[in-house]
């Protein structure tokens, strides 16, 4: 089963750090970019980044709202990805979704259940 | 402020049919970038359901197609079911941002 697992929520003070995991099964890791995509209580969805697989040499962009708070690496040996987030407010308490893109124009077709991050002190 | 505008909430009755819109500017649907629509039941994580403005993933019914006009693209549903129910998203990239982007959702109510 095709498949993506996220783990490493929980709370956090204001001004704190967390990294989120998410691994992956059932399909070839190693070719796939991974998104992440959070979602705050009540409100939409809101991209926070990706990374690309090696062939296009792990590249990595983030949405300019995080200012380089965020940094998203991959470790295709244990078939999972991260999200290191740091200097982390109260406006970062939401679900982090990971999510996979085969190829560009494919869309994000497969999405983990989440992982809630709740900063507050 | 979403970069992609789609109307907070639209309703249908059983069997009907609804659209819903998403619109963009020059820099993301106007430039030809993709468009992707995903259905987030409540409670669950979103689901891909129209790929690259009008392509439907396996295991999606027919009842739901996409297009793009212009600046903007639609998602329609038809015979509309209860279990349709559920948030709607439009994804695309926006090349001023270089940034993926989300419409702000829609909320379908089936009446």
């Amino acid at each position: 089963e095709v498949q993506l697992v996220e783990s490493g929520g929980g709370l956090v003070q204001p001004g704190g750090s967390l990294k989120l995991s998410c691994a992956a099964s059932g399909f070839t890791f190693s070719g796939s970019a991974i998104h992440w995509v959070r979602q705050a209580s009540g409100q939409g969805l809101e991209w926070v980044g990706r990374i690309r697989s090696k062939a296009d040499s792990y590249a990595t962009s983030y949405a300019a709202s995080l200012k380089g708070r965020f940094i998203i690496s991959r470790d295709d040996s244990k078939n999972t990805a991260y999200l290191q987030m740091n200097i982390l407010g109260t406006e970062d308490t939401a679900v982090y979704y990971c999510t996979r893109v085969i190829v560009a124009g494919s869309g994000m077709d497969v999405w983990g259940q989440g992982t809630t991050v709740t900063v507050s002190s | 402020q979403s970069v992609l505008t789609q109307p907070p909430s639209v309703s249908g009755a059983p069997g009907q049919r609804v659209t819903i819109s998403c619109t963009g500017s020059s820099s993301n649907i106007g430039a030809g970038f993709d468009v992707h629509w995903y259905q987030q039941l409540p409670g669950t994580a979103p689901k891909l359901l129209i790929y690259a403005y009008s392509n439907r993933p396996s295991g999606v019914p027919d009842r739901f197609s996409g297009s793009k006009s212009g600046t903007s693209a639609s998602l329609a549903i038809t015979g509309l079911q209860a279990e349709d129910e559920a948030d709607y998203y439009c994804q695309s990239y926006d090349s001023s941002l270089s940034a993926r982007v989300f419409g702000g959702g829609t909320k379908l109510t089936v009446l």
